[in-house]
């Protein structure tokens, strides 16, 4: 079955700065990966998703890159800030009519003031 | 647009009790999942209800039963609850054939 492996466990960055968390998965079939933001005590929050026919999607601070030939995905967050210190999750599945997402371990992120 | 919704928040039980806990997906999403999230660990699957049938199960005993209802709600029930069942339960919808799924705020289940 499937297998997704993130890391790092846990990354510090100064405010500003870029920070880049990688997710490699173990089955060539998997076709979606979204990336999940979750803050102490909530809901897990979709940020970006990408779709296996695309190799990187913006939306302003926030990037994702896929190489599908290594099997592996990363989150970009550029121009940290405060608010970004959350633990991110990735995932990945196959399909879109049986699906079930396949996660990471989550990356706990810490911006330093 | 009403998001995810779940109920309770909070719910605190003894070992060997059950629990229903409810959940009413994002406006024209049909299909609901069921994830544990053990706390400092990802989000665990266990099932996911479409059509008001359990399409796929994650890696949890018979002792998790769900249910979906016509409207597309969905409840799930954990029996003869464990020590180990605390957790955050968190539903998620997405609408079928698109993939992108956004979770409930949970409802954390604390069992003693």
């Amino acid at each position: 079955g499937e297998n997704v492996e993130q890391h790092p466990s846990t990354l510090s960055v100064q405010e500003g700065d870029s920070a880049v968390i990688k997710c490699t998965y173990s089955d060539s079939a998997s076709n979606y990966f979204p990336w999940y933001k979750q803050e102490l005590g909530k809901r897990p929050q979709l940020i970006i998703d990408i779709r296996s026919n695309v190799g990187e999607k913006k939306d302003q601070r926030i990037a994702v890159t896929l190489n599908k030939t290594a099997k592996h995905f990363s989150l970009h967050i550029t121009e940290t800030q405060p608010e970004d210190s959350a633990v991110y999750f990735c995932a990945a599945s196959k399909g879109y009519r049986e699906y079930q997402l396949i996660w990471g371990a989550g990356t706990k992120l810490i911006i330093k003031p | 647009d009403a998001g995810v919704t779940q109920s309770p928040t909070h719910l605190i039980k003894t070992r060997g009790q059950q629990v229903t806990l409810r959940c009413s997906p994002k406006s024209g999403h049909d299909t609901v999942s069921w994830y544990q999230q053990a706390l400092g660990q990802g989000p665990q699957f266990i099932f996911q209800y479409y059509e008001e049938e359990e399409r796929q199960r994650g890696n949890f005993p018979d002792r998790f039963s769900g249910h979906q209802f016509p409207n597309y709600s969905s409840e799930l029930n954990v029996n003869a609850l464990l020590l180990g069942d605390s957790a955050l339960y968190l539903c998620a919808s997405s609408l079928e054939g698109t993939g992108s799924v956004y979770f409930g705020p949970g409802t954390r289940l604390t069992v003693t």
